[in-house]
């Protein structure tokens, strides 16, 4: 099946540290990407929407300012977490599709940030 | 009230045992996704389904999409089969999904 990789796995560091989390689809071109944060014992919560070469859309009460996404090729999107804090913990977790109608999504393993 | 609901919420078995989880949408939608999330947080998509029955090993996924309805069946469970199993649909004309908050399944030796 599809191969989505994300790295890093788990990221420990200051608060007011930048943290630059990568998606990386293996084997397909991924035309949207999408970024999700996961809080212990919720469901996914989406972050926002990445398509190719254009800005991501940000789901409501989402800063564009303190995540920033990067989606400049077909096989990388990149989130980064500017100037984070503890409240900034959290797994994350993306995910990647051809975009077309009805194109399953396929998931990264996760980033689990802990912010000091 | 949620978009996508699974029931029940926990479920604990025997191992062996046959498990049926079940997901109810209020949407119309025009697939469903049946994911696996292990403690260590990565997922993997089960099935993707927008009729009838698939199924993979000791998985069968159900959907009727007239009664917005759809169940995850899992035979001679096993304690690897421990995880958090949710239903997420899509709903729109893009690839997004709208998720269900997970069942969290433990499956004892």
């Amino acid at each position: 099946g599809a191969v989505v990789s994300q790295h890093p796995s788990r990221v420990i560091c200051k608060s007011g540290t930048s943290v630059k989390i990568e998606c990386r689809s293996l084997d397909f071109q991924a035309t949207t990407m999408f970024w999700y944060r996961q809080f212990p014992k919720q469901s996914l919560m989406l972050m926002a929407t990445s398509n190719e070469g254009s800005k991501a859309t940000y789901e409501q009460g989402v800063e564009k300012d303190k995540f920033l996404i990067n989606h400049a090729s077909l096989t990388l999107s990149t989130l980064t977490v500017t100037s984070a804090h503890p409240e900034d913990s959290s797994f994350y977790i993306c995910s990647a599709s051809q975009g077309l109608r009805n194109q399953p999504q396929h998931f990264g393993d996760g980033t689990r940030l802990s912010i000091l | 009230k949620n978009e996508v609901e699974q029931s029940p919420q926990n479920l604990t078995a025997q191992e062996g045992e046959f498990i049926t989880i079940n997901c109810s949408y209020s949407v119309g939608i025009s697939a469903l996704h049946w994911l696996q999330q292990h403690p260590g947080g990565g997922i993997v998509s089960l099935f993707m389904l927008s009729s009838g029955k698939k199924k993979h090993g000791r998985l069968i996924a159900t959907i009727n999409i007239q009664e917005k309805h759809s169940s995850l069946h899992i035979t001679a469970s096993h304690p690897r089969d421990s995880a958090v199993y949710i239903c997420a649909v899509y709903t729109g004309a893009n690839s997004k999904l709208t998720f269900g908050k997970g069942i969290t399944l433990s499956v004892r030796p």
